[in-house]
């Protein structure tokens, strides 16, 4: 069964800290691979997607990595913000011979970043 | 743009009961989905449409349907609600598949009792 799993499953930062969130999956082959922010209460919001060729990723202090032969990905926050306390979703898109687009998510890292 | 919105945003239902989710988007997007939420899961799919017309099961589709007679909307009908049913639900939309972002609406959080 295609999986993704992510850890930590929560983390407590400072304001202005890094931090690092990772992504193992074992959907093979795969198309892509996305992250995702969701703010408590709403939406997920798209913050990079990466192709199996590609290795890295930015998105302004979001930096997504991929490691297609480890099946490994990480999301690097740079100098973190309180506006980035929120669950980061990763998500793997299988290669479909059919219709649809039947994304596999994990169950997300939810991040707290304190004064 | 308005994007992908969803009505309503709370709803508490009796078992047994029906009711309709309404998810509208106004970017033209081809591709819509439905999604479920539950606690400490990841997302799963319910339903997706790939066109006004055309529609087709996801992963739990079971207690649902859907129909697309128009590009922008995308409504879920829940017949005979269950508790199992207790989630949030997410329309989402993209405009293709493989590689597109999908957008997200806010999201209906509904609870069977």
């Amino acid at each position: 069964k295609n999986q993704v799993e992510q850890s930590p499953q929560s983390l407590i930062i400072l304001e202005g800290k890094n931090c690092t969130l990772q992504c193992n999956y074992t959907v093979s082959p795969f198309s892509n691979l996305r992250w995702y922010k969701q703010d408590t209460g709403r939406g997920p919001v798209s913050l990079t997607i990466m192709t199996f060729s590609e290795n890295t990723k930015s998105n302004g202090r979001y930096t997504a990595t991929l490691d297609a032969d480890t099946k490994q990905s990480s999301l690097h926050i740079t100098a973190s913000q309180l506006s980035d306390s929120a669950s980061y979703i990763c998500v793997v898109s299988p290669i479909l011979t059919g219709g649809g687009n039947k994304l596999t998510f994990g169950t997300g890292t939810q991040l707290k970043v304190e004064l | 743009n308005a994007g992908v919105t969803q009505t309503p945003k709370f709803r508490i239902l009796k078992i047994g009961q029906s009711m309709t989710l309404q998810c509208a988007q106004d970017m033209n997007h081809n591709y819509m989905y439905w999604y479920r939420q539950d606690p400490g899961m990841g997302l799963k799919l319910i339903y997706y449409s790939v066109g006004a017309g055309i529609t087709d099961k996801g992963e739990v589709p079971n207690g649902y349907n859907v129909s697309r007679s128009t590009t922008e909307d995308f409504p879920l009908r829940l017949e005979l609600a269950a508790p199992s049913q207790t989630s949030v639900y997410f329309c989402a939309s993209s405009e293709r598949v493989e590689t597109d972002t999908q957008y997200f609406g806010p999201g209906t959080r509904l609870t069977v009792l």
